[in-house]
């Protein structure tokens, strides 16, 4: 069984800042993680994917991602965040039947 | 269009009545998920297509919820005698063959928002 915990609901900063929104996953089988974003009023668009290879993952926007085995976590950062920024981004992890999502991470950006 | 299409974008409807969501997946696309977004619970998985395999059902909530996949292509989620809990946005993705499995990246619809009232 997989299972993936995003460890903060909410996490407000301020433009210019840097992010890091927390993410560890469980699995028993090999892992493929992503993150997702989810502007207001849109769908959900890829952020990136870590499949294989090279642990720190680039993504589209700024943001990157690390995948740290022995931690089993996969957090997000982005070392100076915009106000557009602002949106709900969502952990997953893959590599059983389907893609289990965790409970989603609210960044908000402020001025 | 070349993303994934879900019908009706809202829908409203009475305690007890029963409710089809329909998507259309992107074409060659042979992996399809549901799941339920509610406030705060992130992405609830519900069921997952693959081709012509057996679906996994593994993630709906009780037996008033169901999905089809007709001729491999579009989907249809029925949600019987819906209650009031039964409100929330479902969302439909579809990816290239192997999906989860193998990494593959998921393609969402914009969902459709059920409001039981």
């Amino acid at each position: 069984a997989q299972s993936v915990t995003q460890l903060d609901s909410q996490v407000p900063v301020f433009e210019e800042a840097p992010v890091e929104l927390r993410c560890n996953y469980s699995s028993s089988v090999s892992v493929y993680l992503f993150w997702y974003v989810q502007y207001p009023n849109q769908g959900l668009q890829l952020l990136l994917k870590y499949l294989s290879g090279s642990t720190l993952v680039k993504g589209i926007n700024g943001f990157e991602a690390e995948f740290n085995k022995s931690q089993t976590s996969f957090h997000l950062r982005k070392p100076s965040v915009h106000i557009s920024d602002t949106a709900e981004y969502f952990c997953a992890c893959g590599g059983g039947t389907a893609l289990i999502f965790g409970k989603g991470t609210t960044l908000s950006v402020s001025s | 269009g070349a993303g994934v299409s879900q019908s009706p974008s809202n829908k409203v409807t009475e305690k007890g009545k029963d409710v089809e969501l329909r998507c259309d997946p992107i074409s060659g696309h042979t992996a399809l998920y549901w799941y339920r977004q509610s406030l705060g619970q992130g992405l609830e998985f519900l069921i997952y297509f693959q081709g012509n395999s057996a679906p996994d059902k593994s993630g709906l909530p009780s037996d008033r919820f169901s999905a089809e996949r007709t001729g491999g292509s579009v989907s249809t989620l029925t949600i019987q005698r819906t209650q009031q809990e039964d409100s929330a946005v479902y969302l439909c993705a579809s990816s290239l063959a192997g999906g989860a499995r193998t990494g593959t990246e998921a393609f969402f619809g914009q969902g459709t928002r059920l409001t039981v009232v």
